[in-house]
């Protein structure tokens, strides 16, 4: 497709779980984002990716989160040992180039911690 | 810094004009404007570089008031189709090696 796709949709997670979240930006485009999401709140930086090389990982919440792009494509968010606050819907977002430039979200992965 | 949306909701009939502002107590780089419905992604409506200009598509525009570090989203006799959450986020870096911060979310219900 066109956009940026994210899997899966939906996740539910037993505490302590690891989770896999995948997202596939635009192709051709540069800069990739991750962004957490509360219900009822804005997204919230997580981390950013300029082709393969991670630039700021300084929204990451804690050591239990990972984020890779080994090829410079797609990307993977790894939550080890989930919690009940990791619950929020995480979401991709891709640019051709960064900054400057607009950034196209995808839908999300609403991952629910049980 | 978290940008500071207002109002936080706003309730409008078909046709009306609606403004929305984001505020910032750091100087911006940039500011992007998002909508987002429920359940779904936020959608780009436009992006406001530093140097204070003014863009606009369609019945929507934005300003950018780099003094103040405010930008101002403006919707000109508002469609159904207008309604949902507006976002703002602000780059404060310029240097192209951060993500956005986003607002709060202002809520917009357009009623025929």
């Amino acid at each position: 497709g066109a956009g940026v796709s994210q899997s899966p949709r939906y996740k539910v997670a037993k505490r302590g779980q690891d989770v896999a979240l995948r997202c596939d930006p635009i192709s051709g485009h540069v800069s990739l984002f991750w962004y957490q999401q509360a219900l009822g709140q804005g997204p919230e930086f997580l981390t950013y990716f300029q082709n393969e090389a991670q630039l700021d990982k300084s929204g990451l919440p804690s050591d239990r989160f990972f984020a890779e792009r080994p090829e410079g494509s797609v990307s993977t968010l790894k939550i080890q040992r989930t919690q009940q606050e990791d619950s929020a819907v995480y979401l991709c977002a891709s640019s051709l180039r960064w900054p400057n430039t607009e950034a196209f979200f995808g839908q999300g992965t609403r991952l629910t911690v049980v | 810094q978290q940008p500071v949306q207002s109002p936080q909701a706003v309730i409008l009939r078909e046709g009306e004009d609606a403004v929305i502002n984001c505020s910032s107590s750091k100087a911006l780089y940039s500011v992007h404007w998002y909508r987002q419905k429920h359940g779904e992604a936020p959608v780009f409506l436009m992006i406001l570089l530093k140097g204070g200009e003014q863009k606009g598509h369609d019945k929507i525009s934005a300003s950018f008031n780099e003094k103040k570090q405010q930008s101002s989203l403006y919707l000109t006799a508002s469609q159904l189709s207008y309604s949902g959450t507006y976002f703002c986020g602000t780059e404060i870096g310029g240097g192209g090696a951060d993500g956005l911060t986003f607002g709060k979310g202002t809520h917009l219900i357009i009623q025929p």
